[in-house]
C-alpha cells in the first residue's frame, strides 16, 4: 500500500498570502490528486494528474510535482480557501490512498 | 447539475447493520464506476469500495475483512453500501463519489463529485 504523508499539518495564514502544502509519497506515483473538504460540505476536486485543474478551479489553484514529491500551491488565499486539503494516489489500487490532510487556518 | 445524495446512516450498536444510499442525477449513472469514502471524526479521508458501471466488478478496503457490500441499481440511479458486523471503529461521515472520466472517456480513479455524505455512529 502507498502510504501519503503531508506537511505541514497545519497553515495558519492571512487572506491574501500564498499557501505551499506539501505531499509526499512512500514509493513513486504517476498520478495524484488534491481535494478541499470543508465542514458540511462535498469534497471538491481542485487538481489531478498532479498539475491539471479540475473544471471550474480558479486559476489560484496550481499543482506540480513528480514521483514521491508534489506541491499543492494557493497563490493569494481568498477567504473561502480555509479549509483542509488532501492528496491522494491512483496509482497502485486497491486501495486508493488518501494523506492525513493539512489544515490551512487563518492566522 | 451534478447531485449525490447519500441517506440510511444513523445510530446503530456494536454488531448491528445499516444499508448506506447515494441516490444521482444530473449525469447518466450508468456509465461511471462509483466510489465509497468515509471519514472518521476528526480523521482523514478514507478510501471504501468502488464498482463498475453494470455492478460487475467490486473492490474493497482490506479493512473491511468482508463485512461491507458495495451494489448499485442503474435503473434507480442509487449506489449502496451494506454495513454488516459493525464496529465502533466504523463510525464515520460516509460519502459516495463519481469517478472522473479522461478525454477518451476511459474511466480514472479520481472522483470529481461528492455527497455531502451520512452519518454512521456505532455504538459499544
Amino acid at each position: 500500500e502507498i502510504v501519503l504523508t503531508q506537511s505541514p499539518a497545519t497553515l495558519s495564514l492571512s487572506p491574501g498570502e500564498r499557501a505551499t502544502l506539501s505531499c509526499r509519497a512512500s514509493q513513486s506515483v504517476s498520478y495524484l490528486a488534491w481535494y478541499q473538504v470543508k465542514p458540511g460540505q462535498a469534497p471538491r476536486l481542485l487538481i489531478y494528474d498532479a498539475s491539471i485543474r479540475a473544471t471550474g478551479i480558479p486559476a489560484r489553484f496550481s499543482g506540480s510535482g513528480s514521483g514521491t514529491d508534489f506541491t499543492l500551491t494557493i497563490s493569494s488565499l481568498e477567504p473561502e480557501d480555509f479549509a483542509v486539503y488532501y492528496c491522494q494516489q491512483r496509482s497502485s489500487w486497491p486501495p486508493f490512498t488518501f494523506g492525513p490532510g493539512t489544515e490551512v487556518d487563518i492566522k | 447539475e451534478v447531485q449525490l445524495v447519500e441517506s440510511g446512516g444513523g445510530l446503530v450498536q456494536s454488531g448491528g447493520s445499516l444499508r448506506l444510499s447515494c441516490e444521482v442525477s444530473g449525469f447518466t449513472f450508468e456509465n461511471y464506476w462509483m466510489t465509497w469514502v468515509r471519514q472518521a471524526p476528526g480523521k482523514g479521508l478514507e478510501w471504501v469500495a468502488n464498482i463498475n458501471e453494470p455492478g460487475t466488478e467490486k473492490y474493497y478496503a482490506d479493512f473491511l475483512n468482508g463485512r461491507f457490500t458495495i451494489s448499485r441499481d442503474n435503473a434507480k440511479t442509487s449506489l449502496y453500501l451494506q454495513m454488516n458486523s459493525l464496529r465502533v471503529e466504523d463510525t464515520a461521515l460516509y460519502y459516495c463519489a463519481k469517478h472522473r472520466k479522461d478525454g477518451y472517456n476511459r474511466w480514472e480513479s479520481y472522483f470529481d463529485w461528492w455527497g455531502q455524505g451520512t452519518l454512521v455512529t456505532v455504538s459499544s
